[in-house]
């Protein structure tokens, strides 16, 4: 299994909504992360997961909030967004956070649109 | 600071034309290059990368880039675009330090 897997992938929510996104990789990788990506920019890193632990936040906003609950799996909770956290939300994984010399695998993203 | 420099934001080229995509960074020091697509409303795809070795890198869809370390540069080429190469692509690099970094991203338009 080769695959990041992402559900939703769409979601709409309303700015007083609580949701998660979901993240699943079975390739043994233990580092994981959280991207934001805006149209026709490049992804920008919220969180990452090293060894099912958070070990780097990019300062991100606490309405976002990460969840590890194992080697395999990544949360993101969403609680009282903004219009302008609307985004396509990656999720991505590689071997660890210091072996990243074979990249970055990607998963298809969740559209997410706040109204 | 490190960086990395797409300075093409937007190439059109007609179908079954050579393209070449710009990737230039700031740091001469040890480093790992990337390219990845993207295509409309997917998440990013790995095209290639250069760890070590050959400095001429072949990768899927017909892609290839080429390793300057003088010129600090990693461009992306294709002999002959299809239609279905109309997408995002970023140039990324893994600076020594771990510091990972993605291009602005060039938008790329194949034209019938």
């Amino acid at each position: 299994d080769t695959e990041v897997t992402q559900t939703p992938k769409h979601l709409v929510m309303g700015m007083t909504n609580k949701k998660s996104l979901k993240c699943e990789q079975h390739m043994g990788h233990r580092a994981m992360y959280w991207y934001k990506q805006k149209a026709k920019k490049p992804p920008e890193l919220m969180f990452v997961y090293s060894y099912e632990k958070l070990s780097i936040n990019e300062s991100v906003p606490s309405r976002f909030s990460p969840e590890c609950p194992n080697s395999s799996l990544l949360n993101l909770h969403l609680h009282a967004l903004q219009p302008e956290d609307s985004a396509l939300y990656l999720c991505a994984s590689s071997q660890g956070v210091s072996d990243r010399e074979g990249g970055y695998t990607f998963g298809s993203g969740t559209r997410l649109t706040v109204v | 600071a490190q960086s990395v420099t797409q300075l093409d934001s937007q190439v059109p080229v007609f179908e079954e034309a050579p393209v070449e995509l710009r990737c230039n960074y700031s740091s001469s020091v040890s480093v790992y290059l990337f390219w990845y697509v993207q295509y409309p409303n997917q998440g990013l795809q790995l095209l290639l990368k250069y760890l070590s070795g050959s400095t001429l890198v072949k990768g899927i869809n017909g892609f290839e880039a080429e390793f300057n370390k003088s010129q600090t540069s990693f461009h992306l080429r294709k002999p002959s675009v299809h239609i279905s190469d109309t997408a995002e692509y970023f140039c990324a690099v893994l600076f020594r330090g771990n510091q990972f970094y993605f291009g602005t991203g060039t938008s790329l338009t194949v034209i019938p």
